[in-house]
């Protein structure tokens, strides 16, 4: 059974700082891996998906990783901002089985970026 | 593109009365949509698989005659919390996958429903 731990549940940093969210997975036969961004009392806006066999995704700020041999992701933000303070989560989903794949989360960092 | 709504975004009913929440794809037409619930600083935790024109698949202890789950339409999946109790208060959020492998297998989440059952 596949099990995604993200570590630590919480962090909080000055603006400016560049800083790297873990996550780790136990069965590294996945399709791809995603990183989400939620707020509170919001849903999931999807920040990053990387393929199994590529090795990074960039789009502005963020650039995620992926070790699929030794089951890691990083999601990398440069320059935080207070308004990239959120919950991030990172789930994968199983290699391709057809419509039903289904994800596995994370429980999620709360990142909170101090002004 | 790729948009999820629900209807609606919070809601407080009375213990044993029944609750409807409804996902669309605004954009693109899902024959798989999801169904998920969270807890307080928990994760989300797949209930069951919604597949247009059958039947849902269910999770490992979802109990699918408390959770009725229509998929009606390319764009319309429905839940029912059948007999809600205090204990079925969560966030729940949906999902919808565009068809083809050219999506990658990636899910787009709708805004989530807060239950609040007194």
């Amino acid at each position: 059974k596949q099990e995604v731990t993200q570590i630590p549940a919480a962090l909080s940093v000055p603006e400016g700082e560049n800083l790297v969210l873990n996550c780790s997975f136990t069965d590294s036969a996945i399709y791809n891996l995603q990183w989400f961004r939620q707020d509170p009392g919001k849903g999931l806006t999807s920040l990053l998906l990387i393929q199994s066999s590529q090795r990074e995704q960039t789009s502005g700020r963020l650039n995620a990783s992926l070790d699929k041999s030794s089951g890691r992701s990083t999601l990398y933000i440069a320059a935080s901002q207070p308004g990239d303070s959120a919950t991030y989560l990172c789930a994968v989903s199983p290699y391709y089985t057809g419509a039903n794949s289904k994800l596995t989360f994370g429980k999620g960092i709360t990142l909170s970026v101090r002004p | 593109g790729a948009v999820v709504s629900q209807h609606p975004s919070r809601v407080i009913c009375k213990s044993g009365t029944s609750v409807k929440i409804e996902c669309r794809s605004l954009d693109f037409q899902a024959t798989t949509m999801f169904w998920y619930r969270q807890f307080p600083k928990q994760s989300l935790m797949l209930m069951a698989t919604s597949n247009e024109g059958s039947k849902a698949t269910y999770e490992q202890g979802v109990e699918k005659d408390k959770f009725l789950i229509n998929h009606a339409s390319l764009t319309l999946s429905t839940l029912t919390v059948t007999s809600a109790h205090p204990e079925d208060s969560s966030f729940y959020i949906c999902s919808a996958r565009p068809p083809g492998v050219a999506s990658y297998n990636e899910q787009f989440f709708g805004p989530g429903t807060r239950l609040t059952v007194l």
